[in-house]
């Protein structure tokens, strides 16, 4: 029942922007995008959320479409470091569980 | 401390031993999580809490599984009776009261169970 939907793998070269899509055509109204990712051997790590509105802190950038049916999470300069799994979740704000699914697995290439 | 710790990294048990997996949450934080990651998997969620009351219990895959946090901090995961397929990473995670922080989790590194 996974409301996304991401491709399994992609490849960046390091110092490029990574740019990873997420759908999620049947979002409610009221359900918030999360992006979180996972490094090797460690749990997952918040990235960033919205709902509507595109949102920029100091480690991405998440683009959501108008009829808000998918996003993009950018990394605008890839290093090596971002090699990870990025999970997009889509949940309604303060939802007492966040559903994981298989994510992206986001090779940084040097 | 500064983030969330769990222990033991590791624990290889025996099929049919007990094993007792610990979290320590960030200081503060009402909300606790534990979720079970499986090999090339993510992470499945098993059970919530809300300070002591344990609010959701429905990813529990079964009565060998137990979980408390008896005074709204620290919290266990108990397996009886451990099985090969309990055999993954068990990940703690808390995160701060309120619909702003409520789905900003902070995970632990976690615990690897392995079951001979």
């Amino acid at each position: 029942d996974a409301k996304t939907t991401q491709p399994p793998s992609m490849d960046c070269a390091e110092g490029r922007a990574a740019n990873l899509p997420c759908n999620h055509s049947t979002i409610s109204g009221n359900e918030y995008v999360y992006w979180y990712r996972q490094i090797h051997s460690q749990g997952p790590q918040y990235i960033i959320h919205g709902l509507k509105n595109n949102e920029t802190n100091e480690m991405a950038s998440l683009i959501i479409t108008e009829d808000r049916k998918s996003s993009t999470l950018i990394l605008p300069h890839a290093t090596l470091r971002d090699t990870a799994v990025y999970y997009c979740i889509v949940t309604a704000q303060g939802a007492q569980k966040l559903v994981f699914g298989q994510g992206t697995r986001l090779t940084i290439n040097p | 401390g500064a983030g969330v710790s769990q222990s033991p990294r590791y624990k290889v048990a025996k099929r049919g031993q007990d094993v007792a997996l610990r979290c320590d949450p960030i200081s503060g934080h009402v909300s606790l999580f534990w979720y079970q990651q499986a090999l090339g998997q993510g992470p499945e969620f098993l059970t919530y809490f809300q300070n002591e009351a344990q609010l959701d219990k429905s990813g529990l895959p079964s009565d060998r599984f137990f979980a408390e946090r008896p005074e709204g901090s620290v919290s266990t995961l108990k397996i009886q009776r451990t099985q090969q397929e309990d055999s993954a990473v068990y990940l703690c995670a808390s995160s701060r009261q309120g619909a702003q922080g409520a789905n900003v989790l902070t995970f632990g590194a976690g615990s690897r169970l392995t079951v001979l």
